[in-house]
């Protein structure tokens, strides 16, 4: 069985500024590494995802994520945030066996102030 | 780009009504789907996964009986809530895999906010 953490549960960031959303996970397997993007009151979009390969992934509107197979996190990143970046954030693993299931981190909110 | 279609986007009714969803795959077959609910400001919960031509594996904890799921066709798939009451309340959502092409991540529809009163 695997598990998401993603502690901080709002992020409030200026525009134009950095941001890191973290997230942990925890897995006696290996994982497959997502994080999705959810607008309000749709449903999720992938922003990237981690299979294998480089451990360092670049994603859809900016966006990258660093796999740390030590540390076992997928932090998300952006080097400079628009007012179009407010939305929820959330990561998720699945197992590398083709079960498709995915697990989910509680999300974090991220908020752009102007 | 694969996309997955959920039907209707928001629905209310009366308690004891039985309401449907639909998820449909419309570029890509889908032999498996999968049926999350979302509370608010939570996570999403992986209620079951939706096999074409047989039964539907649930999450523990969620009833069968009263979440009817079927799986007719490879790009449709149709949740039911029977006799809903308000703490069925809630956001589901449902995704699909793009089958033959290894780790492909889930494509999500867009919701189905569902209000009991």
């Amino acid at each position: 069985a695997q598990s998401v953490t993603q502690l901080d549960s709002q992020v409030p960031v200026f525009e134009e500024a950095p941001v890191e959303l973290r997230c942990n996970y925890s897995s006696s397997v290996s994982v497959y590494l997502f994080w999705y993007v959810q607008y309000p009151n749709q449903g999720l979009q992938l922003l990237l995802k981690y299979l294998s390969g480089s451990t360092l992934v670049k994603g859809i509107n900016g966006f990258e994520a660093e796999f740390n197979k030590s540390q076992t996190s997928f932090h998300l990143r952006k080097p400079s945030v628009h007012i179009s970046d407010t939305a929820e954030y959330f990561c998720a693993v699945s197992d590398t066996f083709g079960n498709e299931k995915l697990t989910f981190g509680t999300g974090t909110r991220l908020t752009i102030i102007p | 780009g694969a996309v997955v279609s959920q039907h209707p986007s928001r629905v209310i009714c009366k308690s004891g009504t039985s309401v449907k969803i639909e998820c449909r795959s419309l570029d890509f077959q889908a032999t498996t789907m999968f049926w999350y609910r979302q509370f608010p400001k939570k996570s999403l919960m992986l209620m079951a996964t939706s096999n074409e031509g047989s039964k539907a594996t649930y999450e523990q904890g969620v009833e069968k009986d009263k979440f009817l799921i079927n799986h007719a066709s490879l790009t449709l798939s149709t949740l039911t809530v029977t006799s809903a009451h308000p703490e069925d309340s809630s956001f589901y959502i449902c995704s699909a895999s793009v089958p033959g092409q290894g780790a492909q991540p889930q494509h999500f529809g867009d919701g189905t906010r569902l209000s009991i009163l």
